[in-house]
């Protein structure tokens, strides 16, 4: 299975636009890749996923690079309530389990 | 999306009992998982529960320690065996819908202290 990398931790300022990366350089052709958070002590939350194309939704951007070896999960105008660990996570094709890696703490600074 | 609820939400458990934990989806789901969190750490799958028959279990996590039941499409149990300080953590179950192509939804999880 393909395994993700993450900066440990960044900050991004109120209102500003987070850019999170992430690689995943062994990702195989029709894995997807999946973003998800989780606020302290809660389950994780569905953010966005993609597999060759760009993708939008109502919380966030995800860019996948043309070779799919990477991808940055974008927040548009973070707030407050965005400070969590975010996991970039490339979902298993056979028994299409989710396979976490270490995740990225994002704190946003007001 | 899917509801998940899990019982119980946290526990106090001396060491060498057991717990079970408790997974109820408000909707029938294809695939159950389960996963945990240690302190200050990612998640790591434990195993896959499948419905009607022995549990898919990750490298590192044994049917002894963790054995996993799914009578049927909306619930599923996870129970820690003779428990140790080192089981403390929270244990989360997850779904997935029907559908392949869906997310994950994942309970709030249970968290377990063992003293």
């Amino acid at each position: 299975d393909a395994k993700t990398t993450q900066p440990p931790s960044m900050d991004c300022a109120e209102g500003r636009a987070a850019n999170l990366p992430c690689n995943h350089s062994t990702i195989s052709g029709n894995e997807y890749v999946y973003w998800y958070r989780q606020i302290h002590s809660q389950g994780p939350q569905y953010i966005i996923h993609g597999l060759k194309n760009n993708e939008t939704n109502e919380m966030a951007s995800l860019i996948i690079t043309e070779d799919r070896k990477s991808s940055t999960l974008i927040l548009p105008h973070a707030t407050l309530r965005d400070t969590a660990v975010y996991y970039c996570i490339v979902r298993s094709t056979t028994g299409n389990q989710f396979y976490f890696g270490t995740g990225t703490s994002l704190t946003v600074i007001p | 999306s899917a509801v998940i609820s899990q019982k119980p939400s946290r526990d106090i458990c001396q060491r060498g009992t057991s717990l079970t934990i408790q997974c109820q989806v408000d909707s029938q789901v294809t695939m159950m998982f389960w996963y945990r969190q240690q302190p200050g750490q990612s998640l790591t799958l434990i195993a896959t529960a499948n419905q009607g028959s022995e549990a898919t279990y990750e490298s590192g996590f044994v049917i002894d320690k963790f054995p996993i039941s799914r009578p049927n499409l909306t619930f599923s149990t996870l129970t820690v065996s003779n428990m140790s300080p080192e089981d403390s953590s929270i244990y989360l179950c997850s779904v997935v819908g029907p559908r392949g192509d869906t997310e994950a939804f994942f309970g709030q999880g249970t968290r377990l202290t063992v003293v």
